[in-house]
């Protein structure tokens, strides 16, 4: 398997503007995890999924935020609209159960909001 | 509600020497634990995985403990190499083990040559 796969990932985009974000997990892996990083706050996990369906999404910062997972094999975190405060470098990660968590992530993609 | 810890923030040492990273966790009901290493502008890599049943897991120069009772984890680098220069983070599932990882904030390492 190729791993956690994310795309773009670099994306600069201005203010105000639709932004949205992949992710492929590993193959047969139950649990999708978005998670955000910066400097200020570390990781933060965002939303995660189970077999598909968003089980604690309390990470959510704003309702311009929102994430789906329309098949086991693709996610996408969708910013709309964007703002400077949300240039931070996102990951994607995938494990295989509630009592095996050992979690695989993505590069991330870097976002950058001007 | 589990939060974690990670001491020192950071860290330097000159090369060959063995070093020791701090984990420290509230909720010790954790099905295991978790090593991460994550180097500038790129993602997180596993490095290793403790069970909960385990007292501790090696790999290569890397060995991990795990003391659930007390909620403390150690890393410890034998013959540090400046190649190991990177962030390592500790990461453990959050209250009520529902499947989530909570991560602490890590520890930055440089070995000097």
């Amino acid at each position: 398997d190729a791993g956690v796969i994310q795309s773009p990932r670099h994306e600069v985009t201005e203010m105000g503007q639709e932004v949205t974000l992949r992710c492929k997990p590993i193959s047969g892996h139950d649990y999708l995890f978005w998670y955000r990083q910066t400097m200020m706050r570390g990781l933060e996990l965002l939303i995660y999924f189970n077999n598909n369906v968003p089980i604690d999404d309390s990470g959510m910062p704003e309702d311009r935020f929102s994430a789906k997972m329309p098949n086991a094999s693709f996610s996408t975190l969708k910013i709309q609209p964007s703002e400077p405060r949300d240039s931070a470098v996102y990951f994607c990660a995938s494990s295989l159960g509630r009592t095996n968590t050992e979690a695989f992530f993505g590069q991330g993609t870097r976002l950058t909001v001007v | 509600k589990q939060e974690v810890t990670q001491i020192p923030a950071a860290l330097s040492v000159p090369e060959g020497e063995n070093l020791v990273l701090n984990c420290s966790f509230t909720d010790s009901a954790i099905y295991n634990l978790q090593w991460f290493r994550q180097d500038p502008g790129k993602g997180l890599t596993s490095l290793l995985l403790i069970q909960s049943s385990q007292r501790e897991q090696t790999s290569g120069r890397l060995n991990a403990s795990l003391d659930k009772s007390s909620g403390r984890s150690t890393l410890y680098i034998a013959a540090s190499q400046p190649g190991d220069s990177a962030t390592y983070l500790c990461a453990v599932p959050g209250s009520g083990n529902t499947g989530k990882l909570i991560f602490g904030q890590g520890t930055t390492l440089q070995v000097k040559p």
